[in-house]
C-alpha cells in the first residue's frame, strides 16, 4: 500500500533532550516536506526537500534540522525541545513540486514539557 | 499565493449534496484552486484542483466562476464519513522553487453531515 509513515505518534518528552521523528514514503517520491500544525494557525511549513542531499527552509525551521540521505526517509529532528515546540507534526511527499497532489503521513502529536 | 476565505462551519444532511463554497478574489492567471480535507487531526486528504474549467473526480465536484474569483466545492451525496475540515487553497504550480509546492492551508471550513 502506498503510504507516508511517521513514528512516534504520540510523544511526551522534556525540555532540552534531543529527538527525531522519522518519515517514510514508499512511492519513489522526490519531493518530502514538514509541516507543523496548531490551533488557529493552520499547517506552517517547517523543512522540505527536493531531492537526496537537498533540502531547504520552510516558513517556521528554526530550532527544527532535517536531512535527506535516502529518497524515502525525511527525519525531523530537535536537538533541543522547548515548549513552543508542542504541535501536531504532518509529514508529506509528492512525486515533485510540479506534481498536484501531496500525500500525507497521520501525523505526530508531540508534547514538550 | 492568493488569500481565500471560507465559512467557518456548515451543516448537511446525509445523503444529500454539500456545497462548500470558497472566496478568492486576488486568485492570478497562473493560480491552481486546490480542495483538502482533514478528518479529525488525520492527516490532510487532497479532494480536488482546478485552474478554470469545473473538474470532477470520483470524490467530488469542483466548480469555478468564469471570473475565478470564487469556487464551490461539490460532495454530491454526503455521508457522515464526509464530516471534516475542508481546505480551499489556491497556489502557484510554476516550477520556480521548491516552495512552490508549499500547501498554505488557512482555518478551513468544518462540515458537520448529520443524519
Amino acid at each position: 500500500e502506498a503510504q507516508v509513515t511517521q513514528n512516534p505518534r504520540y510523544l511526551i518528552t522534556v525540555t532540552g533532550k534531543k529527538l527525531t521523528v522519522t518519515c517514510s514514503q514508499n512511492m519513489n517520491h522526490e519531493y518530502m516536506s514538514w509541516y507543523r500544525q496548531d490551533p488557529g494557525l493552520g499547517l506552517r511549513q517547517i523543512y522540505y526537500s527536493m531531492n537526496v542531499e537537498v533540502t531547504d527552509k520552510g516558513d517556521v525551521p528554526e530550532g527544527y534540522k532535517v536531512s535527506r540521505k535516502e529518497k524515502r526517509n525525511f527525519p525531523l529532528i530537535l536537538e533541543s525541545p522547548s515548549p513552543n515546540q508542542t504541535s501536531l507534526y504532518f509529514c508529506a511527499s509528492s512525486p515533485g513540486t510540479l506534481y498536484n497532489e501531496q500525500f500525507f503521513g497521520p501525523g505526530t502529536r508531540l508534547t514538550v514539557l | 499565493d492568493a488569500k481565500t476565505t471560507q465559512p467557518p462551519s456548515m451543516d448537511c444532511a446525509e445523503g444529500r449534496a454539500a456545497n462548500l463554497p470558497c472566496n478568492h478574489s486576488t486568485i492570478s492567471g497562473n493560480e491552481y484552486v486546490y480542495w483538502y480535507r482533514q478528518i479529525h487531526s488525520q492527516g490532510p486528504q487532497y479532494i480536488i484542483h482546478g485552474l478554470k474549467n469545473n473538474e470532477t473526480n470520483e470524490m467530488a465536484s469542483l466548480i469555478i466562476t468564469e471570473d475565478r474569483k470564487s469556487s464551490t466545492l461539490i460532495l454530491p451525496h454526503a455521508t457522515l464519513r464526509d464530516t471534516a475540515v475542508y481546505y480551499c487553497i489556491v497556489r502557484d504550480n510554476a516550477f520556480i522553487t521548491g516552495t512552490a509546492s508549499k500547501l498554505t492551508f488557512g482555518t478551513g471550513t468544518r462540515l458537520q453531515v448529520t443524519l
